[in-house]
């Protein structure tokens, strides 16, 4: 699985959109970025994932640059409910062993 | 869409004993489940792959005679802690494939062995 690299945290304001940044550039061509999430004691949950093309459902929106070096999940109007470690991960759609990096802790404020 | 769900929850045993947690999908059959553990603001570590009707694969440095997995049915995996100790005391937490390949996650088991 191609490593990913995300800032250890970040801020945002309630009501603002969140946009998350994941780097990896070693990814290969049957990889795809997959995004989840863990609230503090509790199970990861599936946010959204993509291969090349840009993807949207309930929860998020994933940006994926041309090159798929980069992608960029965005939460478009944070809520308190939103605070959590999110994790980018690069892994075959078919393979289901996931490699958790320390992801992003990402924090609403009122 | 998918669930995974863990029991229990929350579960505090003696040390020397075993404790057993349970991994099921509820509604679609896994051939294959993941269990990790997760220890206090650190980041999930994969201990073993789960395989429905055959032995479990073990990551390097996890004792699989101590974290005995069975994977009987097609949506139930087990993992037993065999002979707790409180440094065996974490967030375990299991994994299977849903719908479209998507990974779905249990809701967690603390462990904690006194």
């Amino acid at each position: 699985d191609a490593k990913t690299t995300q800032p250890t945290s970040m801020d945002c304001a309630e009501g603002r959109a969140a946009n998350l940044p994941c780097n990896h550039s070693t990814i290969s061509g049957n990889e795809y970025v997959y995004w989840y999430r863990q609230i503090h004691s509790q199970g990861p949950q599936y946010i959204i994932h993509g291969l090349k093309n840009n993807e949207t459902n309930e929860m998020a929106s994933l940006i994926i640059t041309e090159d798929r070096k980069s992608s960029t999940l965005i939460l478009p109007h944070a809520t308190l409910r939103d605070t959590a470690v999110y994790y980018c991960i690069a892994n075959p759609q078919s393979g289901s062993r996931l490699t958790f990096g320390e992801g992003t802790q990402l924090t609403v404020n009122p | 869409g998918a669930v995974v769900s863990q029991h229990p929850s929350r579960v505090i045993c003696k040390s020397g004993t075993s404790v057993k947690i349970e991994c099921r999908s509820l509604d679609f059959q896994a051939t294959t489940m993941f269990w990790y553990r997760q220890f206090p603001k650190k980041s999930l570590m994969l201990m073993a792959t789960s395989n429905e009707g055959s032995k479990a694969t073990y990551e390097q440095g996890v004792e699989k005679d101590k974290f005995l997995i069975n994977h009987a049915s097609l949506t139930l995996s087990t993992l037993t802690v065999t002979s707790a100790h409180p440094e065996d005391s974490s967030f375990y937490i299991c994994s299977a494939g849903g719908f479209g390949n998507t990974i779905y996650f249990g809701e967690g088991s603390w462990l904690t062995v006194v």
